[in-house]
């Protein structure tokens, strides 16, 4: 069965950087996923692709300081120069066997 | 623009139906797989239903199985979603998203299944 897993919550101070991880389910590990970003009272916008090669494909007028990367059945959003705005639920999403979001990780900005 | 507009979100009774529509525009809406996806208070993202490009193969959540429809008419850039014997549990944002990879988003339409 194709699940991701991503962690609750995440925190980091505003300027910093922080690491967010999506895991794929065992067996899914070559599939490509995307990041979402949902600021609050927001509607979600779509961050990226991002292959199981580290190849990623951002959205239009989404900020350099967002980059992905991989590693296995791991993926992973990085979020460097941290912003107050920054602060807002990620959501990965995967395809293939059916469409499927991870549960979220909110991202708190101290 | 690349644009995704929902409407025909409301206020319904528990076993009742409302249809959905996302009008879209600014890309060539005929080639592209499209989905609804939700959002109940509080919760996250949630999958609904998917429609291949030609609408001819469509997916549906086990959640929503046996009472959701999802069409296209590829003539008018329109995708909906026909919703019946709806429970509360239904109450949500709903919001349709363009491709595979959801690159674009609707603001999105809100049901509240409610007596």
């Amino acid at each position: 069965q194709l699940v991701l897993t991503q962690s609750p919550s995440a925190s980091a101070s505003l300027g910093a950087s922080v690491k967010l991880t999506c895991t794929l389910s065992s067996g899914h590990s070559s599939y490509a996923i995307a990041w979402h970003q949902q600021q609050p009272e927001k509607g979600p916008r779509y961050l990226m692709k991002l292959n199981n090669d580290g190849s990623h494909f951002k959205g239009d007028g989404i900020p350099d300081r967002f980059s992905g990367s991989s590693s296995g059945a791991e993926r992973y959003l990085t979020i460097s120069s941290l912003q107050s705005e920054d602060e807002a639920d990620y959501y990965c999403q995967t395809w293939g066997t059916g469409w499927v979001f991870g549960g979220g990780t909110k991202l708190t900005v101290l | 623009e690349v644009q995704l507009l929902e409407s025909g979100g409301a206020l319904v009774q528990p076993g009742g139906s409302l249809r959905l529509s996302c009008a879209a525009s600014g890309f060539t809406f005929s080639i592209y797989v499209m989905s609804w996806v939700r959002q109940a208070p509080g919760k996250g993202l949630e999958w609904v239903s998917s429609i291949h490009d030609s609408g001819v193969s469509t997916y549906y959540a086990d959640s929503v199985k046996g009472r959701f429809t999802v069409s296209r008419d590829n003539s008018k850039n329109t995708l909906y979603l026909q919703m019946k014997n709806l429970r509360a549990e239904d109450t949500a944002v709903y919001y349709c998203a363009k491709d595979d990879s959801m690159d674009v988003w609707g603001k999105g339409t809100t049901v509240t299944v409610s007596s």
